[in-house]
């Protein structure tokens, strides 16, 4: 089956440690995405890239990092710069050709730091 | 990117049709339209997409007018299974694909 999978589904950690949440995808797109969601909120983008060997900070980027060595994964970091991790945290990949805004989004990994 | 405006909630019972409308008065030329369907602890799912006129699908259809300024999302015949989050979303074929989501309309459909 093709998809995106993220792991873990649940995450705790301590405060002041960095923690790595994975994407991989096997649909052959080009570009994918981390967003960030706050309970009874929208998404918001946080890293984002088109291509592999590189990435677009979004607009809640700091705290957080990223890299894409490969076409089928892009994972992201957070880092103990973040003050706020606690969060749901979404993948999604899309294709970069043609018009279409239709983003597949991963199953997300829920962190929780304390 | 466009800024969007919908509604935060929508009441619905079972069987009615839904119409999610959505502002976006800043549209640019090439923007698209575009909406989603979030369930609780889940990823969003694309729903429909347009840039003008009517689409249809097996799912929804949305409606934009001439002006391009708004857009209708029209659920047919809601079940208790399409209360979720709606999203609408409006950008660009070009450069960054990145989506802006908003708050989104939480739908609940009743028995």
């Amino acid at each position: 089956d093709g998809g995106i999978t993220q792991s873990p589904k649940y995450l705790f950690r301590k405060e002041g440690q960095n923690v790595t949440l994975s994407c991989e995808q096997n649909l052959n797109h080009d570009a994918m995405y981390w967003y960030r969601q706050d309970p009874g909120q929208g998404l918001r983008l946080i890293y984002y890239s088109q291509i592999v060997n590189d990435f677009q900070k979004g607009d809640i980027a700091e705290g957080y990092s990223v890299s894409r060595e490969k076409k089928e994964s892009f994972p992201l970091t957070v880092t103990s710069a973040q003050k706020n991790p606690t969060a749901f945290y979404l993948c999604a990949s899309s294709t970069n050709r043609g018009p279409s805004y239709e983003q597949y989004f991963g199953p997300g990994t829920r962190l929780t730091v304390t | 990117l466009a800024k969007t405006t919908q509604p935060i909630s929508m009441d619905s019972y079972e069987g009615q049709e839904v119409n999610i409308t959505c502002s976006h008065n800043n549209i640019a030329t090439n923007d698209y339209i575009t909406w989603y369907q979030q369930f609780p602890s889940q990823g969003p799912r694309f729903i429909i997409q347009g840039y003008k006129t009517k689409v249809t699908n097996e799912v929804a259809s949305l409606f934009i007018p001439a002006d391009r300024k708004s857009s209708t999302l029209s659920l047919p015949r809601v079940s208790l299974s399409d209360t979720a989050v709606y999203y609408c979303l409006v950008g660009a074929g070009t450069g960054r694909r990145a989506l802006t989501f908003g708050s989104g309309t939480r739908l609940q459909v009743q028995p």
